[in-house]
């Protein structure tokens, strides 16, 4: 089965611990995305790549990093800076800026 | 900057009834858009793709349509049933090819 699949699906972190979520497809997509969702809030952009070994910074970037290593995966860490962590995290992939974008089932992130 | 907005918020139907949400964008240079639907704690469900040069799509009971000079998209749900309740996402794609998201439409369709 082709798709995106997003690991763990909670993830429980303590106050001034790096985490790293898991995003990994199968389509054979270059683009992908990362999206963060809030209550009541859309979702909102983090990082974006387009290209192995590429990326870029979205809207809310600060307190996050990422790679892009190879074309199927593209981790997501989110650092001790970013000051409110708790959030459903989405990753996203297409074949190109344009095309339909296909998503993973999402990892929720919890500060303890 | 590009501002995305759903109207209703949320939306409560009777089991059979025909809907619409709505979906109105402020920049009409979009190169597409995206509707998806989103069950609770769950990831997003590609429902239709319109590209800037269409004016709609259609997948079975859902019908999309696009009206990039007025900034508005339509999605038209015929015949609904209780398993159409979701959380309803219209989104536009970027420069960058990221897509800017509507904070989306809750809809529970009574049996």
């Amino acid at each position: 089965d082709g798709g995106i699949t997003q690991s763990p699906k909670y993830l429980f972190r303590k106050e001034g611990q790096n985490v790293t979520l898991s995003c990994e497809q199968n389509l054979n997509h270059d683009a992908m995305y990362w999206y963060r969702q809030d209550p009541g809030q859309g979702l909102r952009l983090i990082y974006y790549s387009q290209i192995v070994n590429d990326f870029q910074k979205g809207d809310i970037a600060e307190g996050y990093s990422v790679s892009r290593e190879k074309k199927e995966s593209f981790p997501l860490t989110v650092t001790s800076a970013q000051k409110n962590p708790t959030a459903f995290y989405l990753c996203a992939s297409s074949v190109q800026g344009g095309a339909e974008a296909f998503f993973g089932q999402g990892t929720r992130l919890t500060v303890v | 900057k590009q501002e995305v907005t759903q109207i209703p918020a949320a939306l409560s139907v009777p089991e059979g009834e025909n809907l619409v949400l709505n979906c109105s964008f402020t920049d009409s240079a979009i190169y597409n858009l995206q509707w998806f639907r989103q069950d609770p704690g769950k990831g997003l469900t590609s429902l239709l793709l319109i590209q800037s040069s269409q004016r709609e799509q259609t997948s079975g009971r859902l019908n999309a349509s696009l009206d990039k000079s007025s900034g508005r998209s339509t999605l038209y749900i015929a015949a609904s049933q209780p398993g159409d309740s979701a959380t309803y996402l219209c989104a536009v794609e970027g420069s960058q090819g990221n897509l800017i998201f509507g904070k989306g439409t809750k809809l529970s369709v009574k049996p």
